[in-house]
């Protein structure tokens, strides 16, 4: 079965980049050629998808985040990563990788396995 | 983007109660839902895919049902493990967009 970890720091200055790295195991990124999200949930608050990548490098990505965010895969480490640019107090939240399905489309985001999430709190 | 309304936001209930929550969809998702239990601290987890597939390992008292716009979670007698909070996830077409969840507390 297949297991993710969020990695990264915890607290972010404003105006800098938000990184953090989601660690794979269980399953080889290259070999399964599923879509891989990022998604977020501020405190008390609902679920919201950051965007994602396939194994192949492709990428979608939200609307309201398109410009501040980029996610990239390494398939030789097994691992993905978000970069989140000029970040604020609204960035604050736990980020949550997430393994969607193997077909394009609808399954992109068929989410089955979570990580545990890791919280980021943006403040000076 | 496709928007995903949740009711009850919150509910009271006792061990061994049925429970059903609703979630409605702004345009219709044939059965492109799933539905995620979330307990404090942790990650969600899907309980429901293709809007009425139980995961596996998830308790038969966990059904689903719907299409198009209407679905339903229903929790058919309430355990102690159960009280957590529930939201509903579209995945029909970009973006994904989730339910505001609705929260089962004990009475």
């Amino acid at each position: 079965q297949v297991q993710l970890r969020e990695s990264g720091p915890g607290l972010v200055k404003p105006s800098q980049t938000l990184s953090l790295t989601c660690s794979v195991s269980g399953d080889s990124i290259r070999r399964g050629s599923y879509y891989w999200s990022w998604i977020r949930q501020p405190a008390g608050k609902g679920l919201e998808w950051i965007g994602r990548v396939h194994s192949s490098g492709t990428t979608s990505y939200s609307s309201p985040l398109k410009s501040r965010v980029s996610i990239s895969i390494d398939t030789s480490e097994n691992r993905f990563s978000l970069n989140l640019n000029s970040v604020t107090a609204a960035d604050t939240a736990i980020y949550y990788c997430v393994k969607g399905g193997p077909v394009p489309g609808k399954y992109e985001y068929y989410f089955d396995f979570w990580g545990p999430g890791t919280l980021v709190t943006v403040s000076s | 983007d496709i928007q995903m309304t949740q009711s009850p936001s919150s509910l009271s209930a006792s061990v061994g109660d049925r429970v059903t929550i609703t979630c409605r969809a702004s345009q219709g998702i044939r059965d492109d839902l799933g539905w995620y239990q979330q307990k404090p601290g942790k990650a969600p987890e899907r309980l429901i895919y293709d809007a009425f597939r139980l995961q596996g390992g998830v308790p038969s008292r966990f059904s689903g049902s719907g299409s198009g716009t209407e679905f339903t979670l229903t929790i058919s007698s309430l355990q102690p493990e159960d009280f957590a909070t529930y939201y509903c996830l579209q995945h029909n077409s970009y973006p994904p967009t989730f339910g505001q969840g609705t929260k089962v507390e004990i009475k």
